[in-house]
């Protein structure tokens, strides 16, 4: 069973407006949290990350929620740019080990 | 600049054949790790090492092994290849999560193996 869920396969944003992506977890042993963004033929890079102590951690463009009660997480891209057309993935650690478990993924498409 | 490099790009292999993946990361990163993508999957994680010839399974090891002789290369080895081991995988690296940190991943980009 997956522990990190990415319930949409696809999201559609027109340029200027905000990309909501979205993440549920299972597991609350969690204790960090990151997106990975990852355009074809290109391995994931890193975007942002959230420790379970926090609720928001902001960089830039993106910013990162938190919402431990729920056990969901959600990127904001404000505003969206083309180039952040992608494949996004969320992904959960615990301190226990070294290890990334990721969810399905989701691409995002930002329309000019 | 530092990062993971994968040997192969694409490969196209036929069923039973042996297929080495070769990775090599120059961060002096004491984890590297093989992930598998698939569609509607995300990255699963196949195996780990957190040290010279150490090796942990991932979620998904069957039909495949490893090997870690140096700390800086990091081989996934199909013994028999498959055709449902048609996938892109990736490599990782990262150092070891300490106390109050995220484990950031390093990716290589990517070898995409088609097993006909």
């Amino acid at each position: 069973d997956q522990q990190v869920k990415q319930n949409s396969p696809s999201l559609s944003v027109q340029e200027g407006r905000i990309s909501i992506l979205n993440c549920d977890y299972t597991n609350s042993m969690f204790d960090y949290f990151l997106w990975y963004k990852k355009y074809p033929a290109e391995g994931p890079t890193f975007l942002i990350s959230i420790s379970s102590i926090k609720d928001k951690n902001e960089d830039g463009r993106f910013t990162v929620f938190l919402n431990k009660s729920a056990k969901h997480l959600s990127l904001h891209i404000v505003p969206s740019q083309p180039g952040d057309s992608a494949v996004y993935f969320c992904a959960a650690s615990n301190n226990a080990g070294n290890m990334l478990t990721f969810g399905g993924g989701t691409r995002l498409m930002v329309k000019p | 600049d530092v990062k993971v490099t994968q040997s192969s790009r694409y490969l196209v292999k036929r069923t039973g054949e042996k297929v080495f993946l070769e990775c090599v990361q120059d961060m002096d990163h004491e984890n590297m790790f093989w992930y598998r993508q698939d569609p509607g999957l995300g990255l699963r994680l196949i195996y780990f090492s957190y040290d010279v010839k150490m090796k942990e399974k991932g979620d998904i090891p069957e039909g495949y092994s490893v090997s870690r002789e140096k700390k800086e290369r990091f081989s996934l080895i199909l013994e028999s290849a498959s055709t449902n081991q048609t996938s892109m995988y990736l490599c990782a690296s990262s150092q070891p999560q300490g106390a109050g940190g995220a484990n950031v991943l390093t990716f290589g980009a990517g070898s995409r193996l088609t097993v006909l």
